[in-house]
């Protein structure tokens, strides 16, 4: 079984959506988690860390649930710049897993 | 600005053939990380640095080997490239996690990925 888990998507939203994702995780004993995003033909660059109680950055909510192991994503008011691929990521002290990502289209 | 380079942006081998892939950051990182990305697969660790010469096997070393000879630089190295290992490779690197502190010490910076491509 693999570290990390994702839904693969795709997820295809209208602009103006709220659209959730969710990631799996094994190994409780890990440290740190986050959400990657991934544009077409470029490098992951990091969206958020997801925190134990739960933190937000504009219209992105991220979530920690350490009993049931999983982290989620919460995007509301879709963009279309919001089109990309997420990748949640899980460290264990300095080694990082990620889950094979979401892809994500909003449309106009 | 952080950065990590990638001595490539494409390239193209012949089965059989020795491949270097070569990365650098500017950003004093301790740790350092090398990925490939297949589509459905996602990002899969290779091989990861922790400190010089110190390398510790990710999930698919089969194939792969690493040098790290300076704290900047990390290569992967393809011992005898096969079609197998077309794919992307990302370097990646990350300061050390500091004991007691949960916050983004972890966070990874990527380099913009080499295309390889074997025949």
């Amino acid at each position: 079984r693999k570290e990390v888990e994702q839904d693969p998507g795709p997820f295809n939203v209208p602009e103006g959506a709220t659209v959730a994702f969710n990631c799996t995780y094994s190994n409780s004993a890990s440290q740190s988690f986050f959400w990657y995003r991934q544009d077409c033909r470029k490098e992951p660059k990091l969206l958020m860390s997801v925190y134990s109680s739960g933190n937000e950055d504009g219209r992105f909510t991220a979530q920690l649930n350490r009993a049931s192991q999983y982290i989620s994503l919460l995007i509301r008011d879709s963009k279309l710049s919001d089109s990309a691929t997420y990748l949640c990521g899980k460290g264990n002290n300095n080694d990082m897993r990620f889950g094979a990502g979401t892809r994500l289209t909003v449309k106009p | 600005d952080v950065k990590v380079t990638q001595s490539s942006r494409y390239l193209v081998k012949r089965t059989g053939e020795k491949v270097f892939l070569e990365c650098v950051q500017d950003m004093d990182h301790e740790n350092m990380f090398w990925y490939r990305q297949d589509p459905g697969l996602g990002l899969r660790l290779i091989y990861f640095s922790y400190d010089v010469k110190m390398k510790e096997k990710g999930d698919i070393p089969e194939g792969y080997s690493v040098s790290r000879e300076k704290k900047e630089r990390f290569s992967l190295i393809l011992e005898s490239a096969s079609t197998n290992q077309t794919s992307m490779y990302l370097c990646a690197s990350s300061s050390i996690r500091l004991a007691g502190i949960t916050s983004s010490y972890n966070e990874q910076f990527f380099g913009p990925g080499t295309r390889l491509t074997v025949l």
